[in-house]
């Protein structure tokens, strides 16, 4: 089983949807969590980060850890044809390597207008 | 913001040579980068991490002859891809996070390696 879990899509939604973006995780020492957004050729982008469990907003997005269930998610509100990407989400524990990410394999988003 | 600069954006090379790439935190210093290698509709995965001043720490079924990174500054390490192969042709990114211990860490735009 992979530490990190999310499902690569692709997920198609029409503009203005609201969009739910998911990973699950099986190490319970991960505190760190992260959501990027990768277009085509290019390096990630962070969008969000939260340490432990909660929510937080910024903008149109959203960011809820739910470590009791291992369980994170990234919302976008009034969703743009511009947000179309990839979206990986990334988690970290304290390693020999220091804080090395651990990524999900993206999810392929495509808002049409 | 913290921005990281990396370089080359696209490169071609022939199959034997070696190839180097560099990343550079332009408004921080960071004392660990990290490389990653990314197939097509892949995930990042972990090369290597490179620390200011010391040797790197390679990722298991990565050779460490192969890929030779450096950390000579705390703004800059390059990663060699030295006597390329074409199935070392592959999306190789970077990314640093400022001393300041923020764990959202900043990619470069990463390097398209292809070897002919």
């Amino acid at each position: 089983q992979k530490e990190v879990e999310q499902d690569p899509g692709p997920l198609s939604v029409p503009e203005g949807a609201i969009v739910s973006l998911n990973c699950t995780y099986s190490n319970s020492a991960f505190q760190y969590f992260m959501w990027y957004r990768q277009y085509s050729r290019k390096g990630p982008e962070l969008l969000m980060y939260t340490y432990s469990s909660g929510n937080k907003e910024d903008g149109r997005f959203t960011a809820q850890v739910d470590k009791s269930s291992k369980y994170i998610s990234l919302f976008i509100r009034d969703s743009q044809p511009s947000d179309s990407a990839t979206y990986l989400c990334a988690m970290s524990a304290y390693s020999n390597s220091g804080y090395a990410l651990n990524f999900g394999k993206g999810t392929s988003l495509l808002v049409t207008p | 913001g913290a921005v990281v600069s990396q370089h080359p954006s696209w490169v071609i090379c022939k199959s034997g040579t070696s190839v180097k790439i560099e990343c550079r935190s332009l408004d921080f210093q960071a004392t660990t980068m990290f490389w990653y290698r990314q197939f097509p509709k892949q995930s990042l995965m972990l090369m290597a991490t490179s620390n200011e001043g010391s040797k790197a720490t390679y990722e298991q079924g990565v050779e460490k002859d192969k890929f030779l990174i450096n950390h000579a500054s705390l703004t800059l390490s390059t990663l060699t891809v030295t006597s390329a192969h074409p199935e070392d042709s592959s999306f190789y990114i970077c990314s640093a996070a400022p001393l300041t211990g923020t764990y959202g860490y900043t990619f470069g735009s990463g390097t398209r390696l292809t070897v002919v």
